[in-house]
């Protein structure tokens, strides 16, 4: 079995601070790695994966996400957190072996910038 | 990049109806398409799998019979929920991965706002 957990039901931040969004997942196996932003009344969009390779990645609007296999987490930061980076954020995981399986999602994180 | 679609994006309908949601993937084949159901300020949950040509997989919980899924081409798959109830009303969402089989993405459609009255 897979999951993941978001230890944050929110996270707020002023405009301009790093803002660090927590996950932390469980996977028996090698594991896949995704954030996805979702805006009121909105599906999913990507931001960020992990696969392999560099345990940084970085991803859209100046997102990036450090793997560590160690404490199993795949936090997500920005340097400089916007107004409109307020959304709803959600981590998820998936097996990286071959054929199907499915994503698991976390439960999500609300981060509400100040301006 | 890759785009999915829904329609319609919000639908009102009676209790005792049925509605049809799509998903279409415009600019890809997807083999797989998934449903998820998300209540207000919660997670996506995974309702079923589609893949082209074969029965749907369905979660555990998940009623076949009440939410109907087609997966009839490479780029479209249906959702209906059937005899709608007030506590059907939800924000569904789909997704499709890109049929090649080494793709490790998701694409997600715009999600679909069902309301039962």
């Amino acid at each position: 079995a897979q999951s993941v957990a978001q230890p944050e039901d929110q996270v707020n931040v002023a405009e301009g601070n790093p803002l660090t969004v927590k996950c932390t997942y469980s996977v028996s196996g090698n594991p896949y790695l995704f954030w996805y932003v979702q805006y009121p009344n909105r599906g999913l969009q990507f931001l960020l994966k992990y696969i392999t390779g560099d345990n940084l990645v970085k991803g859209s609007y100046g997102f990036e996400a450090e793997f560590n296999k160690s404490q199993t987490s795949f936090h997500l930061k920005k340097p400089s957190a916007l107004v409109s980076d307020s959304a709803l954020y959600f981590c998820a995981v998936r097996l990286s072996s071959r054929g199907y399986s499915t994503l698991t999602f976390g439960k999500g994180t609300m981060l509400l910038v100040s301006p | 990049g890759a785009v999915v679609s829904q329609h319609p994006s919000r639908v009102i309908c009676k209790s005792g109806t049925s509605v049809k949601i799509e998903c279409r993937s415009l600019d890809f084949q997807a083999t797989t398409m998934f449903w998820y159901r998300q209540f207000p300020k919660q997670s996506l949950m995974l309702m079923a799998t589609s893949n082209e040509g074969s029965k749907a997989t369905y979660e555990q919980g998940v009623e076949k019979d009440k939410f109907l899924i087609n997966h009839a081409s490479l780029t479209l798959s249906t959702l209906t929920v059937t005899s709608a109830h007030p506590e059907d009303s939800s924000f569904y969402i789909c997704s499709a991965r890109p049929q090649d089989i080494l793709s490790y993405e998701q694409y997600f459609g715009p999600g679909t706002r069902l309301t039962v009255t």
